[in-house]
């Protein structure tokens, strides 16, 4: 059972280069999410979806766009790297409603932008 | 601006004593708390979560309170061990219907157990 995986592990990029994070679960879970976490801070929400086709801004969207086509797949995209986008990120997913629930996390990718 | 905020960022607990997290909320709308566990170069590992009908949530050596009244909730590690070490997060959702929105974390608490 792989849960959430994230890839790229690692990425440099330079400023203005576009790049796409991927994410897929496979968890059958309706809800995913991607946060991104700065140095001494806690995970900020970006994006997220409560099913296929179905996308909604978080906290901090701007730079950023998703698309969710699938139920098992949630990548982020970049279009223009800034060095404020300089981050680790995580993808996470969990089901839809019940009583009691824990978020399942990916491994996170290292973004640095120069 | 805050909403979930945990102001130690570090903590350091002798083995086997007792290790408590604090965390503080202004949120009223909050109505589950979960408490994550990060080591580095891995993501966040959920530990426990309370709903805000309940002040008190069990799982082996870990404890969370929830005072509502107070906006403030607290995870208890009894007793505590080397493999505790990490950083701790607070997080919380708000609204009904499992609060679809995502979590609010706060900055975390780097727990270091010493022998």
């Amino acid at each position: 059972n792989a849960g959430v995986t994230q890839t790229p592990k690692f990425r440099i990029l330079k400023i203005g280069q576009s790049m796409t994070l991927q994410c897929t679960q496979d968890m059958n879970h309706n809800y995913m999410y991607w946060y991104r976490q700065d140095p001494g801070m806690g995970l900020k929400l970006i994006y997220y979806s409560v099913g296929a086709g179905i996308t909604d801004k978080g906290e901090v969207p701007n730079g950023y766009n998703v698309s969710r086509s699938t139920t098992e797949d949630f990548p982020l995209r970049l279009e223009l790297a800034a060095p404020s986008q300089t981050s680790v990120y995580f993808c996470a997913s969990r089901t839809a409603g019940g009583s009691n629930y824990g978020y399942t996390f990916g491994s996170g990718t290292r973004l640095t932008v120069v | 601006d805050q909403q979930v905020k945990q102001n130690s960022p570090s903590l350091s607990v002798q083995e086997g004593r007792i290790s408590i997290l604090n965390c503080d909320y202004t949120n009223s709308m909050f109505d589950y708390f979960l408490w994550y566990k990060k080591y580095p170069a891995e993501g966040p590992t959920f530990l426990i979560s309370i709903s805000s009908i309940k002040d008190k949530n069990e799982d082996g050596r870990f404890t969370v309170f929830l005072n509502k009244s107070a906006k403030h909730l607290s995870l208890h590690i009894v007793p505590s061990q080397p493999g505790d070490s990490a950083v701790y997060f607070c997080a919380a959702s708000g609204g009904s219907g499992g609060g679809a929105d995502g979590l609010t974390f706060g900055k975390g608490t780097h727990l270091i157990i010493q022998p």
